[in-house]
C-alpha cells in the first residue's frame, strides 16, 4: 500500500527567509503525481504545485519549487521568501492515476515570523 | 469557475440522527471525491464518482455512510445513526481529466 510520511509536525521560517518543509513516500510504481497541498486557518485545500513522478525536472510555481528524488522516494518543497501569508499546515500527497485518491501525509504547520 | 461548494459549512447534531451534506463540483468537472479530515490529520479518502457511477469506495465508508451523485452533477453524503466518533471536516473535491482535484471548503460535522 501507498504511503505518505511527513516527519516534521512544525516549522517556522522568518520573513522573508527560505524554509523546506520533508516528505517521503513508498510506493511499487512508476509514475505517480505528488503534490503539495496549502491549508490555511480558514481551511480550504489550496494546491501549490505538482510533479509527475516521469520528468527528471523539478517543478517551480513563482516562489515555491520541489526537490523530487524518485529513487529516494523524496518530495521537499522550498520555499522562498517567505510571506506571513504562507503561514498554514502543508500536505504532501500522491495519486498513482489520474481518476484515483489522493493519499496524505500527516501535515506539516508552518508558521512565519514577522 | 465559481470553485468547489459545500452545503452546509457547520452542523451539530445529536448522537444518533442521520445527516446529509451537500457538494457542487467546478462546472464540468466529472469526478467528484469525498474525503474526511480529523483535527490534525491530513484528509482520508472515502468516496469518489465518475460521472453518475461510484467508482471506489474506503473501508473508512461504514453501511452507515451512503453517497450519491445522481445526475453526474452534485453529490450527496449521508450518514445514518451518527457516532462522535463521526465529528470530523468532511471535504468534497473535483477534478476533469487532469490529476488535480480542487477542494471544497468543507463541512465541519459536530455529533454531541
Amino acid at each position: 500500500a501507498q504511503t505518505v510520511t511527513q516527519s516534521q509536525p512544525e516549522m517556522s521560517v522568518q520573513e522573508a527567509e527560505t524554509v523546506t518543509l520533508s516528505c517521503t513516500y513508498d510506493t511499487s510504481e512508476s509514475d505517480y503525481y505528488l503534490f503539495w497541498y496549502k491549508q490555511p486557518p480558514s481551511r480550504q485545500m489550496i494546491l501549490v504545485i505538482r510533479q509527475e513522478a516521469y520528468k527528471q525536472q523539478n517543478a517551480t510555481e513563482n516562489r515555491f519549487s520541489v526537490n523530487f528524488q524518485k529513487a529516494a522516494k523524496s518530495f521537499s518543497l522550498k520555499i522562498s521568501d517567505s510571506q506571513l501569508g504562507d503561514a498554514a499546515m502543508y500536505f504532501c500527497a500522491y495519486l498513482f492515476n489520474q481518476g484515483g485518491k489522493l493519499i496524505f501525509g500527516q501535515g506539516t504547520e508552518l508558521s512565519v515570523k514577522p | 469557475d465559481t470553485g468547489v461548494s459545500q452545503n452546509p459549512r457547520h452542523k451539530i447534531t445529536k448522537r444518533g440522527q442521520n445527516v446529509t451534506f451537500r457538494c457542487d463540483p467546478i462546472s464540468e468537472h466529472n469526478r467528484l471525491y469525498w474525503y474526511r479530515q480529523t483535527l490534525g490529520q491530513g484528509p482520508e479518502f472515502l468516496t469518489y464518482f465518475q460521472n453518475e457511477a461510484q467508482l471506489e469506495k474506503s473501508r473508512l465508508l461504514s453501511d452507515r455512510f451512503s453517497a450519491e451523485r445522481p445526475k453526474g452533477s452534485f453529490s450527496t453524503l449521508e450518514i445514518q445513526r451518527t457516532e462522535q466518533g463521526d465529528s470530523a471536516m468532511y471535504l468534497c473535491a473535483s477534478s476533469r481529466e487532469s490529476p488535480e482535484q480542487y477542494f471544497g471548503p468543507g463541512t465541519r460535522l459536530t455529533v454531541t
